[in-house]
């Protein structure tokens, strides 16, 4: 069965740096959602899209920012890179609903250095 | 403020023990998910289980829920060395739509051949 799929699996940047990670979700899956997760944490949520519209925001810092595009891949944009930014993020895709269970892609793992 | 906590942080055994690790949570929720993370990897979706249901069954995984006492646990029968990994839980904070889910602190579960 397909996944959600991320890409890429691994990031090096420098610091004020920019990044761009991407993720595909499932096949008819209409919501989206990303976590960051550091070392030793558990994953944090940052923003959800639904039907292309921004359903709901966490803790992003507003270096960030994020999209759903037509297709429903989601693109998380970081500007600024700072230290603190090294983490795995993931993305999660659902049919939503309350009662739906989110799938989480492979996470890219984001150095800053 | 953190949703999920789960206990034990950390619980080692041997093959073929059962393993129980626990999961309370502060606010109502519409499900609890659990997920299996091995290191530094992606988040695999084990079960979810409805706040109108009090225990799930999927193979060696039982869970059980007691939404008066805010509280989950989840079973491993005849554990195995590959069930060696972190365990969270993951509440589903809905308010106004969103299914964002808010992760407990995990607990790494090592079990020894």
């Amino acid at each position: 069965a397909a996944g959600v799929i991320q890409s890429p699996r691994h990031l090096i940047k420098e610091k004020r740096e920019t990044a761009t990670l991407k993720c595909y979700p499932i096949p008819r899956h209409d919501t989206v959602y990303w976590y960051q997760q550091g070392p030793g944490q558990d994953p944090q949520f940052l923003i959800s899209f639904y039907e292309k519209m921004q359903s709901d925001k966490g803790s992003i810092p507003d270096r960030f920012s994020a999209q759903q595009f037509s297709d429903y891949h989601s693109e998380l944009n970081m500007s600024s890179l700072e230290l603190g930014d090294s983490a795995l993020y993931f993305c999660a895709s659902s049919t939503g609903g309350a009662y739906n269970e989110q799938f989480f892609g492979p996470g890219t793992r984001l150095t800053v250095l | 403020s953190q949703q999920g906590e789960e206990d034990p942080q950390a619980l080692s055994i041997q093959e073929g023990e059962n393993a129980t690790m626990n999961c309370s949570y502060k606010t109502s929720i519409n499900n609890l998910q659990w997920y299996r993370q091995n290191s530094g990897r992606g988040l695999v979706h084990l079960i979810l289980i409805r706040s109108n249901e009090r225990e799930k069954h999927s193979g060696r995984l039982r869970v059980t829920l007691d939404t008066s006492k805010k509280s989950s646990s989840l079973l491993i029968t005849a554990s195995r060395a590959a069930d060696t990994a972190s365990y969270f839980c993951a509440t589903d904070a809905s308010q106004g739509g969103s299914e964002k889910l808010v992760f407990g602190k995990g607990t790494k579960l090592t079990v020894n051949p």
